[in-house]
């Protein structure tokens, strides 16, 4: 089985701009969950979507939002990027949700100049 | 007060030697724990996971949870210098806004 795939790997942005990850799941899992990892705050959770619904979020602003498809790919988007953007998204998939072993893509390492 | 709380590291230990990993959490609703290791520059992969009070035990790992004292351990049997790595506690807020909550990780160096 093919694990979860993540595109791109890197992106360069700049300020005010925005900014959409995509990520394919393993087959079979309905849920996909995005991470922003950094140096400073660690990991932390974004959102989780299930059969194309959002089912919880973290405390992040509503420039991050994101999107789940019928075939269980999500896409994650940021607007109005800024400097603290810059990160390393991880998206991550599962079977039923969050509450059991997530399998995490390689994430997309985004730098805002 | 921050959610889920990990012992600072770096943390050293001889191969062969036990490694003790703690973390803590705040949300007494709290329902489900997990272990993450991350080596540098990779993904995070799921060594253990615990929902109810006690040991679990899985090869050189155990994992232990109390939920009175609000806490959560990783022991590693055995270091290996395989096992040097970061180890991510990650906790699973109960409730309708449900979310998983990481600490920011212990980072583990086995000398061999």
């Amino acid at each position: 089985k093919a694990g979860v795939t993540q595109t791109p790997r890197y992106l360069i942005k700049t300020r005010g701009q925005q900014v959409t990850l995509s990520c394919s799941p393993i087959s079979g899992h309905r849920s996909v969950s995005w991470y922003q990892q950094t140096p400073g705050q660690g990991l932390q959770f974004l959102f989780e979507y299930f059969s194309e619904t959002q089912r919880n979020k973290g405390n992040f602003p509503g420039r991050f939002s994101g999107r789940q498809f019928s075939n269980s790919r999500s896409e994650m988007n940021v607007s109005t990027l800024e400097l603290g953007d810059s990160a390393l998204y991880l998206c991550a998939s599962s079977q039923q949700g969050i509450n059991e072993k997530l399998f995490f893509g390689s994430g997309t390492q985004l730098s805002v100049l | 007060q921050k959610e889920v709380e990990q012992n600072s590291g770096p943390l050293s230990v001889p191969e062969g030697a036990i490694a003790s990993l703690n973390c803590t959490y705040s949300d007494r609703g709290s329902q489900s724990f997990f272990w993450y290791r991350q080596y540098s520059g990779k993904s995070p992969e799921l060594i253990m996971s615990i929902y109810s009070n006690g040991d679990k035990e899985d090869g050189r790992f155990t994992a232990q949870l109390n939920k009175a004292s609000q806490y959560v351990s990783l022991l590693i049997r055995d270091s290996q210098p395989s096992d040097s790595a970061t180890y991510l506690c990650a906790v699973n807020s109960g409730g309708s806004n449900y979310k998983l909550t990481f600490g920011k990780g212990t980072l583990l160096t086995v000398n061999p």
